[in-house]
């Protein structure tokens, strides 16, 4: 098992440009979800999903775009970047989340400049 | 607003000491609080809590959830370098999870 895969590991961009960061999982986990995590603020929750073709905003969506095609893809669409997306970027799942989400694996991050 | 708070932001300890980290919630429809662990790199899963008053351990951690006074408090005995990272609490409500700002945890050799 690979368990959380993410992709790139590293990525600069200019302001405006767009790009996808890409997420899998292996797991057949049912739950995904995308946090950004900023210094001194933890991790906080920007999209997440409960299956494929279900998905839903978290704390900090705008500026965000997500699909659920698949159970094992979920990957997260930068739109138009900007600076205040400069961030570390953690995908996780979680195998279950009617009767609780439990632990969440997370993948090894994304971290993403824009200048 | 749901919300999660830790106390202290930092923290330096000598090895051998005991620390407690500490972990408040606000949020509507709580389900679960959780810790996590963090190096220089993706957060590890340490507990989760659902009743409160039932300490979890694992080693030298432990974990205590009190729901009456919605707080979590985390336990380390004999502090090692290792033990040194970012602490997070999280608590979970319907389908998300709202994370604190984590405790900087230094252990000096």
């Amino acid at each position: 098992n690979a368990g959380v895969t993410q992709t790139p590991k590293f990525q600069v961009l200019k302001t405006g440009q767009s790009m996808t960061l890409q997420c899998a999982q292996d797991m057949n986990h049912e739950y995904m979800s995308w946090y950004r995590q900023d210094p001194g603020m933890g991790l906080r929750l920007i999209h997440y999903s409960v299956g494929a073709g279900i998905t839903d905003q978290g704390e900090v969506p705008n500026g965000y775009n997500v699909s659920r095609s698949t159970t094992e893809d979920f990957p997260l669409r930068l739109l138009s970047a900007a600076p205040s997306q400069t961030s570390v970027y953690f995908c996780a799942s979680s195998p279950d989340w009617t009767s609780g989400l439990g632990e969440q694996y997370f993948g090894p991050g994304t971290r993403l400049t824009v200048t | 607003e749901d919300k999660v708070v830790q106390s202290p932001l930092s923290l330096v300890v000598h090895e051998g000491d005991t620390v407690t980290l500490n972990c408040s919630y606000e949020v509507t429809n709580f389900r679960s609080l959780l810790w996590y662990k963090q190096e220089k790199k993706a957060p590890t899963f340490l507990f989760m809590l659902t009743s409160s008053g039932i300490e979890k351990k694992s080693g030298r951690l432990s974990s205590i959830l009190d729901k009456k006074e919605l707080s979590s408090i985390l336990n380390i005995t004999a502090t090692q370098t290792g033990d040194s990272a970012i602490y997070l609490c999280a608590a979970e409500y319907g389908n998300k999870l709202v994370f604190g700002a984590g405790t900087i945890l230094r252990v000096k050799s």
